[in-house]
This record gives C-alpha cells, structure tokens and sequence, in this order.
C-alpha cells in the first residue's frame, strides 16, 4: 500500500522568510502533483512533476522530485502573506490507469 | 468552459436515506475520479473510471456505486447513508497520464 507522508503538518511563518515542505513516498513513481487548497475552497493544481530530477518553478514557489529518494520538495522562497493555504502533494501510480494517492497536507500560515 | 461542475453544493441526510452527488466536465477529459475529503485526512480516492464505460475502486470504496453514464458525466451514489459518510466530497478529470486532475467545487454532506 503507496503511504505519502508530507511534513510539517502546519508551518507557521514569518514573512521574508524562506521554507520548505517535504514530501515522502513509499514505493516507485515518477509522476507527482503539488496542489493548493484554501479554507472552504476547492484543489488547485501548482505543479505537474513527470520526471527524476523535475523542476518546476511559479513565482514564490519551487517544486522538485528525486524519485530515486522517493522524495518531492516544494520550496517557498520570500514567503507572503497570499501563500496562506494547505498545500498537498500528491503520488500517480498505474500509468494508463491513474490514481493519486494524497499525502495529509501541510497547513501554511504567514505571519506578517 | 465551466470546468468541473458538482451538484448539490450542501446536503443534508437522515442515516438510511440514499442520494447520488452528479458531476460533469466539459473539457474532453477521458478520466474522471470521486474523493472525499475528512478533516486531517487529506483526500482519499472512492471511485474512478479511466475512460467511458469503465469503473474501479479506490482506496475506500464501501457503501459508495458510481456510474460514468457518459463522456462528461460521473455520478456517485450513497444507497444507504450514514453517519460516517459526512465528508466533503471532490469530483475530479484528468485528460491524460502526462496532465493534473481539475477538481470541482465540492459537495459538502452531512449525514444525522
């Protein structure tokens, strides 16, 4: 059974501050989505990462994955005060049969 | 395009009362999926269907039928409610292994 673990689970921040959120899984896959929740809200997509080694960047935020480590990193960088949402990674598994598999989130507060 | 549309917004049931939540894409996408989403849980995957005509369990599939009547369309139903089945639930498409999901609005239900 494919675990993704994502931490912290909450992460409170100043802003001008820089951060990272990790985000762990357990068995083999090259494609792995970031995605932003705010309260009430529904899933918006940040990133698509389709490879070992991607890099995506959009603003404030960077996201990469080493699938050798089974490992993803979204990077904030600057952070303000917009950026206060839940960010989840999720993991793709059965090419041509998807299913994501969600890690908890990570709840993100900026102070200013 | 409206996207990915979900209908009810809100719902309130009795336990044993049944309902089905509709949801409907207009983007041409060949896969569409069915969460839900329970606080400190993230999203867990309760149906999907690849393509039109097929259907598969996700992770938790019990007390849950669904039905891809069509292209567009991909219906959840609850035959028999309960308490436990109070969640928020996200309908989602995806046009291909090398693209994101696109999440509805959601459907907030509550079972007595």
């Amino acid at each position: 059974e494919l675990k993704v673990e994502q931490n912290p689970l909450f992460l409170s921040m100043q802003e001008g501050k820089n951060y990272t959120i990790y985000c762990n899984y357990s068995t083999t896959s090259d494609r792995l989505y970031w995605y932003r929740q705010d309260p009430g809200k529904s899933l918006e997509s940040l990133f698509v990462l389709l490879s070992n080694g991607a890099v995506k960047q959009e603003g404030r935020l960077m996201a990469s994955l080493d699938t050798k480590a089974r490992l993803s990193t979204l990077h904030i960088t600057a952070a303000v005060h917009d950026l206060s949402a839940t960010y989840f990674c999720a993991v793709a598994t059965n090419f041509g049969n998807e299913k994501l598999t969600f890690g908890t989130g990570t709840r993100l507060t900026i102070i200013p | 395009n409206a996207g990915v549309t979900q209908t009810p917004k809100f719902q309130v049931l009795k336990t044993g009362q049944s309902m089905t939540l509709q949801c409907a894409q207009d983007m041409n996408h060949n896969s569409m999926y069915w969460y839900r989403q329970d606080p400190g849980m993230g999203l867990r995957l309760i149906y999907y269907s690849a393509s039109e005509g097929t259907t598969d369990k996700g992770e938790v599939p019990n007390g849950y039928n669904v039905s891809r009547l069509n292209k567009r369309e991909f219906s959840l139903r609850l035959e028999s409610a309960a308490p436990s089945q109070t969640s928020v639930y996200f309908c989602a498409s995806k046009l291909d292994p090398y693209n994101e999901q696109f999440f509805g609005p959601g459907t907030r239900l509550t079972v007595l």
